[in-house]
């Protein structure tokens, strides 16, 4: 079936614009996670939803950046007034977890998303 | 707040040798993950280790956890150039916040053909 999907691949933006970035995830999969990864670092937590609710946005730097995802399934990461340390690799990942349970996640494909 | 070191950052290896990344949390653990991604991917899950002191092997691939939940390896046996991409382990810490992975910053294989 298909896997977690993300738009746009690529975004170039400049410094002070908005952006949203799109995340599909898999069919049926309550749970849904949204990481930022630098070069030569491992995904960094920012946001995870169970179902509709932001159940941890703990991960999110500062009040620019914001994320929804008000049916449960496609969510959309916000960020206002863009920063060059903004630019990185924003993935999502989904997976069938509630909390207390475990299992693995499955990762999207990323948004490359480049500040100038 | 919870942190995971992982060591060696780089490794670079000929084909048919052995190779070793080691992962190391601040707190204990509920559970550890290892993905692997490629150059230009995205990390995709190999295993999920639980219980205290476990080990599994996915062919050539052999994972432990530490007895006190807070260290882990992966452990490749004659590396092929398959095997080229950085490595990641992801913890997940107990109590409540159980459901949030902690990466650490990966070890980058490269394989020598």
């Amino acid at each position: 079936g298909a896997g977690v999907s993300q738009t746009p691949s690529n975004k170039v933006t400049e410094k002070g614009k908005y952006v949203e970035l799109r995340c599909d995830p898999i069919s049926g999969h309550t749970a849904l996670y949204w990481y930022r990864q630098s070069l030569g670092q491992g995904p960094e937590f920012l946001i995870y939803f169970q179902g509709t609710g932001a159940a941890d946005d703990s991960g999110l730097p500062n009040d620019r950046f914001f994320a929804v995802r008000p049916e449960g399934s496609v969510s959309t990461l916000k960020i206002q007034r863009t920063e060059r340390g903004d630019s990185a690799v924003y993935l999502c990942a989904s997976s069938l977890s509630s909390p207390g349970t475990s299992v693995e996640q499955y990762f999207g494909p990323g948004t490359r998303l480049t500040v100038t | 707040g919870q942190q995971v070191m992982q060591i060696p950052q780089y490794q670079h290896v000929q084909e048919g040798e052995d190779f070793t990344t080691y992962c190391n949390s601040s707190t204990t653990l509920s559970n550890i993950q290892w993905y692997k991604q490629r150059p230009g991917g995205h990390p995709v899950f190999l295993i999920q280790l639980v219980k205290s002191g476990e080990v599994k092997k996915q062919k050539r691939l052999t994972f432990q956890f530490g007895e006190a939940k807070k260290n882990s390896s992966l452990h490749i046996t004659a590396t092929q150039t398959t095997d080229v991409g950085t490595y990641f382990c992801a913890g997940r810490g107990s109590g409540g916040s159980n459901y949030k992975l902690t990466f650490g910053k990966g070890t980058l294989l490269t394989v020598n053909p």
